[in-house]
């Protein structure tokens, strides 16, 4: 069955910390890849997205993720965190074979920054 | 930004009571998917429209569920003879033609409580 598994469900830094977290997802054929955001109190927001190409992708608010297909991997990263960045972030797949563009995401990681 | 909207935002019911969600997508948008989330779970796709057409379902749609989108704009969903395990939040999302690389845009949810 296809899958989004995100190592992390828990994660709390301090401000100007390095962020990175892990997606896998389960899936044999081609996938278009997202990280969306939720800050509290809001609706779900795309971060970043990845298709094709460049496997590195850079999205909004200094985000990036690279695509590692050998290991189905999408990771998120930011080098220097904000405590505005505190939020649930969910990695999702959308297999390319279902053509409806639906989306299958992980369990999310919650965020917390610390000032 | 007249983003997708879900009204209501919060309903509480007993259980065995029907529930009628609603959703309003961005205008020209002629996707709509519905999702389900369960607290500290990524959301699960339920179900999707193309213009009126229902053209997938998943699984956890019970047969106590069910979709329209009458005239390819606005779409409801119902819930009959709800049970507690029917509690969790219901997001709608909605995206443009294209295939699985456009983007969804999300709505609040309605959050649903059964007592």
């Amino acid at each position: 069955a296809q899958s989004v598994s995100q190592h992390n469900h828990h994660v709390i830094l301090s401000e100007a910390a390095s962020l990175e977290l892990g997606c896998n997802y389960s899936y044999g054929g081609t996938v278009n890849l997202f990280w969306y955001v939720q800050y509290p109190g809001q609706h779900l927001q795309l971060l970043l997205k990845y298709f094709s190409g460049d496997p590195l992708v850079k999205g909004i608010k200094g985000f990036e993720a690279e695509f590692i297909k050998s290991k189905f991997s999408f990771n998120l990263r930011k080098p220097s965190v904000q405590w505005s960045d505190t939020a649930e972030y969910f990695c999702a797949v959308s297999p390319l074979s279902s053509n409806t563009g639906k989306l299958i995401f992980g369990q999310g990681t919650t965020l917390q920054v610390k000032p | 930004d007249t983003g997708v909207s879900q009204d209501p935002r919060h309903k509480i019911t007993k259980r065995g009571q029907n529930v009628t969600f609603r959703c309003d997508p961005i205008s020209e948008h002629n996707r709509l998917y519905w999702y389900r989330q369960t607290l500290g779970q990524g959301p699960e796709f339920l179900t999707y429209f193309q213009n009126e057409a229902q053209l997938e379902k998943s699984r956890l749609l019970s047969d106590r569920f069910s979709a329209e989108r009458p005239k390819g704009s606005f779409s409801t969903l119902e819930i009959q003879r709800t049970e507690q395990g029917d509690s969790a939040m219901y997001l709608c999302a909605s995206s443009s033609s294209g295939g699985s690389n456009q983007p969804q845009h999300f709505g609040d949810g309605t959050r649903l409580s059964i007592l």
